[in-house]
C-alpha cells in the first residue's frame, strides 16, 4: 500500500536546539498532519495543513504543506526536553479511498544528545 | 469529557486464543477506525466503521479478523486464532463525522501473542 517517506529515522537533539523533520510521497495528498506519539500512547495532534502552500504554526512548531502537495515538513525550534518522542507525519490521498483513513509515515524518533 | 478510551491496555494471548479489543469513542462520535502499529513503525489503517456499518475495511487482513461498532457498545476489533505476528499496539480513533475534524486517538491496546 501507500506509504509516506518521512526522514530523518532519528535524531538527537540539545536543548535550545532547532529541529527539521519532513515527508514525501509518490501520490497527491489533499491534506498532511503530524502526530506525535509517547511511549505506551497513541499519537497526538500537532498541526493540521489543508491547503497546498499552507503554512501553520502553533506555538514552537511550524509546519508547511508543500506547493506540490506531495511533501511536508515540521519544524520544532529552541527544543526543550519534553519535545523528546516519536513524530510521525500523516496523509489523506486525494482520491479518498474512504473518507477518514490515514496514511501514516514511519516516524522521527527525537532523543536528547547525552 | 473522556477521550477515546481503550481497553484492555494490556493484552496477552496464547497461540490460536482469541483476542478481543473494545473501543469507546469520544462522546458525540459515531466514526471509528481501527489502525495496527508493529514495533518501529508507523500505524496502518484496519477499518473505518460507523454505528452497524463496515465502511472500508480495505486493510484489514481477510482471514481472522473482524470488526463491530454495535447500537449499543463499544467498537470490537477480534482477532480469531492469534499467531505471534498479531502481535503489536492496537489503536482505535473516533470522529464526530466524515473527514478528519475532531479525529481523535485512544491509547492504544497492546497485544502479545505468546
Amino acid at each position: 500500500g501507500q506509504q509516506l517517506n518521512q526522514s530523518p529515522q532519528s535524531m538527537f537533539i540539545q536543548e535550545g536546539e532547532d529541529v527539521s523533520m519532513n515527508c514525501t510521497s509518490s501520490s497527491i495528498f489533499n491534506t498532511w498532519l503530524w502526530y506525535k506519539q509517547d511511549p505506551g500512547e497513541g499519537p497526538v495532534l500537532l498541526i493540521a495543513l489543508y491547503k497546498a502552500g499552507e503554512l501553520t504554526s502553533n506555538g514552537r512548531l511550524t509546519a508547511q504543506f508543500g506547493i506540490t502537495r506531495k511533501d511536508s515538513f515540521l519544524n520544532i525550534s529552541a527544543s526543550i526536553p519534553s519535545d523528546v518522542g516519536i513524530y510521525f507525519c500523516a496523509g489523506q490521498e486525494t482520491d479518498g479511498g474512504s473518507q477518514g483513513n490515514l496514511i501514516f509515515g514511519k516516524g522521527t524518533k527525537l532523543s536528547v544528545k547525552p | 469529557n473522556a477521550g477515546v478510551m481503550q481497553n484492555p491496555r494490556h493484552l496477552v494471548r496464547r497461540r490460536g486464543q482469541e483476542a478481543r479489543l473494545r473501543c469507546s469513542p469520544m462522546k458525540g462520535h459515531s466514526h471509528v477506525y481501527w489502525y495496527r502499529q508493529l514495533p518501529e513503525e508507523g500505524l496502518k489503517f484496519m477499518v473505518y466503521l460507523q454505528k452497524e456499518n463496515i465502511i472500508d475495511e480495505s486493510g484489514m487482513p481477510k482471514e481472522r479478523f473482524s470488526a463491530e461498532f454495535p447500537k449499543e457498545g463499544p467498537s470490537i476489533l477480534r482477532i480469531q486464532q492469534v499467531v505471534r505476528g498479531d502481535s503489536a499496539a492496537y489503536f482505535c480513533a473516533s470522529s464526530p463525522g466524515t473527514g478528519l475534524y475532531g479525529y481523535t486517538f485512544g491509547s492504544g491496546t497492546r497485544l502479545t501473542v505468546v
